[in-house]
This record gives C-alpha cells, structure tokens and sequence, in this order.
C-alpha cells in the first residue's frame, strides 16, 4: 500500500546529541514537509522540500536540519543546538511542487515521540 | 500571516449526537483540510474542502470561502470519534513558501 512511514516511533536523546528521524514515501509525491506538534498544541512548520536537492526553512527550523538527495526521502536531524527538542514530529507529503503543491493535500505520517533523557 | 481559530475548544457528547465545529481563518486560502488526531497521534485526513460541500459518512464539512469559515458536522457520534479534530489552511505565498497553518483543534470526547 502507498503511504508515508516515519520512524522510529520513539527516540530518546542524550544532551548534547544528534538524532535522526527517518521519513519515507512511496507516493511518489514531490514535496514533502516536517512539522512539530508540542502538548496541547497544533502543528507547526519546521522544514519543507518542493523537489530533490531543495529544501526551505519553514517556521521553527533553528536546532534542525534536513536533505532531500531522493524523491521518497526527506530525513530530519535534531541537533544539540535545538534547546527543547521533546515534541511529536510528524512528515507529510502532497502532489506537485512549487504552486502546484498548495493547492493539493498533505497526508501525513504516523509520526515519531521525541523525549530528552 | 494568516490566523486560524477553532471553537469550541472543547466537547463532551453523548453518543448518538450531533455536533458541529467551526474553523474561522483571517484571509484568502487556497487550501483547507480537516483532520482527526485519535488518541495514539495518528493524524487522518477527513476532508480536503478549501471551498463548497463535502460528505463522507457521518461527516459532512462545509467552507464558505468567501466569509472565511469552514464547519465539520458530525452526526449520530460514536466513542471512536474522541480525539481532537484539527483544522488547517494553506495559501498560495507566490509559491516561495507552501505550509499548512493549524488552529489550536477541538477536543472531542464522546461517552458511551
């Protein structure tokens, strides 16, 4: 079945550490986006990539880093300079890039739990 | 930027009956999806309606775009519809920039 797979599901972090957080999709959709939802909370944008090798900060995109070196993938990578790392980061995806891709849905993930030991 | 409210903030039923959430948003969308957040984080995609009428079961929304709110009816509730229910809008930046923007959601608890 077609569909975006995050995982892990949970990750726990050391200070001082980088985490990856893994984001796939066989939908073959070009834009793909990462948003962080905190307790109580909406999502909000931290990163997103219209086609492979482009990618443009969205909101909240200080303390992370992503790639898109392929179409299906876009990786997330927590690093120590993000303060308040624990949060549910969830992956989306939509059809068409540029203008194209704000007219079409997102469909999402199933997300991955973010704590801080 | 744009600003997306939701009201009510918060919803007790009984099951088997109706309600109705509204989205209200502060300027021009070219994108508006309704989803559920169930209890275990999975966000489902309900309704992709940034305008005109849309039914699918027991769910029914409704965007009237140029007065700037959306509603979800839900009808004849069952305990498997607890959870929260996000409303989110997209615009065209000019296509420099492409996010979905959240309200706060409607958390939605239906007792048996």
């Amino acid at each position: 079945d077609g569909g975006i797979t995050q995982s892990p599901k949970y990750l726990f972090r050391k200070e001082g550490q980088n985490v990856t957080l893994s984001c796939e999709q066989n939908l073959n959709h070009d834009a793909m986006y990462w948003y962080r939802q905190d307790p109580g909370q909406g999502l909000r944008l931290i990163y997103y990539s219209q086609i492979v090798n482009d990618f443009q900060k969205g909101d909240i995109a200080e303390g992370y880093s992503v790639s898109r070196e392929k179409k299906e993938s876009f990786p997330l990578t927590v690093t120590s300079a993000q303060k308040n790392p624990t949060a549910f980061y969830l992956c989306a995806s939509s059809i068409g890039a540029w203008r194209e891709a704000s007219n079409q849905p997102q469909h999402f993930g199933d997300g991955t739990r973010l704590s801080i030991l | 930027g744009i600003q997306v409210e939701q009201s009510p903030p918060d919803l007790i039923l009984q099951e088997g009956a109706n309600s109705t959430l509204r989205c209200n948003f502060s300027d021009s969308v070219n994108n508006l999806q309704w989803f559920h957040q169930n209890p275990w984080g999975q966000l489902i995609n309900l309704f992709y309606i940034p305008s005109g009428t849309k039914q699918n079961g027991r769910l029914s929304a409704t965007t009237v775009a140029t007065e700037r709110y959306s509603l979800l009816y839900i009808s004849s509730s069952q305990t498997t519809d607890s959870g929260v229910y996000f409303c989110a809008v997209g615009a065209d930046y000019g296509g420099a920039t492409n996010k979905l923007i959240f309200g706060t959601g409607t958390l939605l608890a239906v007792q048996p």
